[in-house]
């Protein structure tokens, strides 16, 4: 079974542009969440999205938007970006709640 | 609050040698902790899931225990690698309606020839 997999992985954007960020979940798996990582931050969550509706969403700008589609795959969308959206976006995908994430390899931002 | 707090923030150790690393929580309602294996620039991967029932669970050279009393897990590495050197992320999940998760901040561990 093929991971979980993030497109682009690498993308340099200025500030006050737009971005979307790609994430194809582990097949059979319904939900995808989106996590911001940044050095002395940790992970924090963003989003998760099951069979196409938000079902938690975590304190992130609203800036900060997803989605998911019939086929599971989700993107994430960052409006009007800043200097401090630079960071490592992760996704990860379930197969239902209290089961084990699955981490994609990350897409990684930098804001000029 | 829900928070999960581990040490130390970070820890050199000599190829061979064994290390602890803690994680201390207050989730509640408790379900399940796990730890997670990050390399430098890679998405965390799944070392060992515990509920509330099980106290020791283990995984090739990892070891973790869970104390759910004291709300204490530890994530104990024996003879250790160069390949161990990463970040070691603690993580506990609520039993709610919607699956909170709630992540430490980790423990970088660099393992040295």
């Amino acid at each position: 079974k093929a991971g979980v997999t993030q497109t682009p992985r690498y993308l340099i954007k200025t500030r006050g542009q737009q971005v979307t960020l790609s994430c194809s979940p582990i097949s059979g798996h319904r939900s995808v969440s989106w996590y911001q990582q940044t050095p002395g931050q940790g992970l924090q969550f963003l989003f998760e999205y099951f069979s196409e509706t938000q079902r938690n969403k975590g304190n992130f700008p609203g800036r900060f938007s997803g989605r998911q589609f019939s086929n599971s795959r989700s993107e994430m969308n960052v409006s009007t970006l800043e200097l401090g959206d630079s960071a490592l976006y992760l996704c990860a995908s379930k197969w239902a709640q209290q089961e084990t994430q699955y981490f994609g390899p990350g897409t990684r931002l930098l804001v000029l | 609050k829900n928070q999960v707090e581990q040490s130390p923030q970070s820890l050199i150790i000599l190829e061979g040698k064994n290390c602890t690393l803690q994680c201390n929580y207050t989730v509640s309602p408790f379900s399940n902790l796990r730890w997670y294996k990050q390399d430098t620039g890679r998405g965390p991967v799944s070392l060992t899931i515990m509920t509330f029932s099980e106290n020791t669970k283990s995984n090739g050279r990892y070891t973790a225990t869970l104390d759910a009393d004291t709300k204490q897990s530890s994530l104990h590495i024996t003879a250790s690698q160069l390949s161990d050197s990463a970040s070691y992320i603690c993580v506990v999940s609520a039993e709610t309606s919607y699956d909170k998760v709630i992540f430490g901040p980790g423990t970088s561990l660099s393992v040295i020839p």
